[in-house]
């Protein structure tokens, strides 16, 4: 079966700062990949999405990055972040039709 | 421009009752479309795909239909539980991506 492995559940983080989420997937190759944001109580908006390794599109113009160095590896970062960067974090990877998603992160930034 | 829309005001239902959420969409014909159920601060998970082609489909306790005139899908939930608590979120298939709704969020009580 698939997985994704996305870490860390929570992060605090003073504006300015740099940020690196990871996520890792298990049980298949070769799988688009994405990173959500999900505000409280709103659906799922598409940060980036990702058909391959080096390969990364954003949807959104913001002040994050992604990317891809490996095929079962998805990286979202920031050089600096700002208070609109809060947030739930999802990864998800997709083999064909369902969608699977790691357990999130909460990015507060402070 | 693609829309989703699914009930923003929570659905309170009796234990014991089913449960009918519904998806609208506009501006889209897609192959298939899915249901999802997430829990607070948790990523979503699949439950149920349904393709164009078919009227109805069902999993256990859940029942979707797919209305591909009326751009509608229905999810039910028969026989509802406390435990079913939960917000659902239906997605269409877009190429390389899922669209997703905001999401209905479903109490059942006791």
């Amino acid at each position: 079966s698939q997985t994704i492995h996305q870490w860390p559940a929570t992060l605090v983080q003073p504006v300015g700062s740099p940020l690196s989420l990871e996520c890792t997937v298990e049980g298949t190759s070769n799988p688009n990949l994405y990173w959500y944001r999900q505000a409280a109580g709103r659906g799922l908006q598409l940060l980036f999405y990702s058909v391959g390794i080096g390969q990364i599109s954003s949807e959104v113009p913001q002040n994050l990055s992604a990317s891809r160095p490996q095929d079962r590896q998805f990286i979202l970062s920031s050089k600096k972040l700002l208070l609109s960067d809060s947030g739930f974090y999802l990864c998800a990877g997709n083999w064909e039709t369902e969608a699977f998603f790691g357990q999130g992160t909460r990015l507060t930034v402070v | 421009s693609q829309k989703i829309e699914q009930n923003s005001e929570a659905l309170n239902i009796q234990e014991g009752k089913t449960a009918t959420l519904t998806c609208n969409y506009t501006n889209y014909s897609p192959a298939y479309l899915q249901w999802y159920r997430q829990d607070p601060g948790r990523g979503p998970v699949f439950l149920l795909l349904i393709r164009e082609n078919e009227k109805e489909k069902r999993k256990e306790r859940l029942k979707v239909t797919f209305d591909t005139t009326l751009k509608q899908s229905l999810f039910h939930i028969t026989a509802s539980q406390p435990a079913d608590s939960a917000t659902y979120l239906c997605a269409l298939d877009s190429n390389y991506q899922l669209i997703w709704g905001a999401g209905t969020k479903l109490i059942i009580k006791p």
